[in-house]
């Protein structure tokens, strides 16, 4: 079956912008997750959904917001784009019967603020 | 705070060679505890994981015992391969009723493994 899928893969905003990421978790997967990947901080839990509603946050500013929708699919939007804001937006989703932490990752979207 | 930490890279190993990358961990409660692997140009992908302290987590080759004693939980694979080049991160999983989610994982940094034949 189809995994996740992530879109667009690669993207180039500028300062002050805003980006809406788009994510299709596999097909009967009803959590989706985010994650920053930047060199530096590496890995960062941005939020978690499930069944539309958001179930956990991590320590990002306002600014990164997300939502889900009643099929699963999954955005996140980033508004007045910040240089520090380029990186490497995963998704991940993850079954109702899967254990905790296991989770199915898309290949992500490489965002670059210019 | 709850974090993971792992042996700094990149490591650079002759095929056949014994790997073993380093993974330490602060929690609070008993987390789970995971190794994803990324290969070139794909997604993560679990390659193992335990739960409770004393279980070993195995696949393709590679351990990882799961040490409450030292919180550790480093990965271990006796003969490493050219394919196995990829970036290796630890992460661990809270429980519920310590802040843990389903989709809520703390990772290392990744060790960036090159194996050459």
């Amino acid at each position: 079956k189809a995994g996740v899928t992530q879109t667009p893969r690669y993207l180039i905003k500028t300062r002050g912008q805003q980006v809406t990421l788009s994510c299709s978790p596999i097909s009967g997967h009803r959590s989706v997750s985010w994650y920053q990947q930047t060199p530096g901080q590496g890995l960062q839990f941005l939020f978690e959904y499930f069944s539309e509603t958001q179930r956990n946050k991590g320590n990002f500013p306002g600014r990164f917001s997300g939502r889900q929708f009643s099929n699963s699919r999954s955005e996140m939007n980033v508004s007045t784009l910040e240089l520090g804001d380029s990186a490497l937006y995963l998704c991940a989703s993850s079954s109702k019967t899967s254990e905790a932490g296991e989770l199915f990752f898309g290949e992500g979207s490489r965002l670059t603020v210019l | 705070g709850n974090s993971v930490t792992q042996m700094e890279g990149p490591v650079t190993l002759s095929e056949e060679a014994f790997l073993t990358i380093n993974c330490t961990y602060t929690a609070t409660g008993y987390p789970s505890l995971f190794w994803y692997v990324q290969y070139p140009g794909e997604g993560l992908q679990l390659l193992l994981k335990a739960t409770k302290a004393d279980d070993k987590g195995s696949n393709k080759g590679f351990e990882a015992t799961y040490r409450k004693e030292t919180t550790s939980f480093h990965l271990e694979k006796g003969s490493v391969q050219v394919s196995d080049s990829a970036v290796y991160f630890c992460a661990l999983s809270l429980p519920m009723n310590y802040g843990g989610s389903q989709g809520n994982l703390i990772f290392g940094k990744g060790t960036k493994l090159s194996v050459k034949p």
